[in-house]
């Protein structure tokens, strides 16, 4: 089954503690990206990917690091989490170029932290 | 970047008809998606315009008119099932794949 797998789906944890969220794609996508999700703003993104070893910041990309060491996954890492980054946060894939420029996003179940 | 501007809330009755507006601005406007997001779950792809007219999916249809940067969603014979929120988003030429997302609209819909 093709999908976007994200790891944790929920965590609460202490400020400063490092965390990472893991994000998986099984489709062959070249495009991932991050996005946090809180009330009145929409999704907003955070880093993208266009391809292994190519990441690139988004609107949002203060507080985040993020790697593309192979094509399948593209980890979201919270070095010295604050509260300002509880969210909802969702992982994204897609194919690139332009015979698929209609091919949606797929997102993953999406992420809730809360960091305390 | 973009602003994209949806309404907060609709309320709407089982059977009825919806329609959801979407208003953006951009520099080079290079397609348009709708998604459905039931509460806590991700995003899921209903509709995608990229020339101007109507789209049509079953009991959902979707409208572009790029000269007005406007676009809407048409959500006919509502079921409950259907009371979520709906993301319109837009991709712009400058960076081909990124997506920027209008804050939702919550359906609701009573029976």
């Amino acid at each position: 089954e093709a999908q976007v797998t994200q790891n944790p789906r929920y965590l609460i944890t202490v400020t400063g503690k490092k965390l990472t969220v893991t994000c998986s794609q099984n489709m062959n996508h070249e495009y991932m990206s991050w996005y946090r999700q809180d009330p009145g703003l929409g999704l907003r993104q955070i880093y993208y990917s266009m391809n292994v070893e190519v990441t690139d910041k988004g609107d949002v990309p203060e507080g985040y690091k993020v790697s593309r060491k192979e094509k399948r996954n593209f980890p979201l890492i919270l070095e010295s989490p604050s509260p300002n980054q509880t969210s909802l946060y969702f992982c994204a894939s897609s194919l690139m170029g332009s015979s698929y420029s209609n091919q949606p996003q797929h997102f993953g179940d999406g992420t809730r932290l809360s960091i305390l | 970047g973009q602003n994209i501007d949806q309404p907060t809330e609709m309320t709407a009755t089982e059977g009825a008809i919806v329609q959801i507006n979407c208003t953006y601005q951009t520099s080079g406007f290079n397609g348009l998606f709708w998604y459905q997001q039931h509460a806590g779950e991700a995003p899921t792809f209903l509709s995608y315009n990229v020339l101007d007219g109507l789209e049509e999916k079953g009991r959902f249809s979707s409208f572009l008119s790029r000269s007005k940067g406007y676009s809407y969603l048409l959500l006919k014979e509502l079921q409950m099932k259907d009371s979520a929120s709906y993301l319109c988003a837009v991709r712009d030429r400058s960076n081909d794949y990124k997506l920027s997302f209008g804050a939702g609209t919550t359906v609701t819909v009573r029976a």
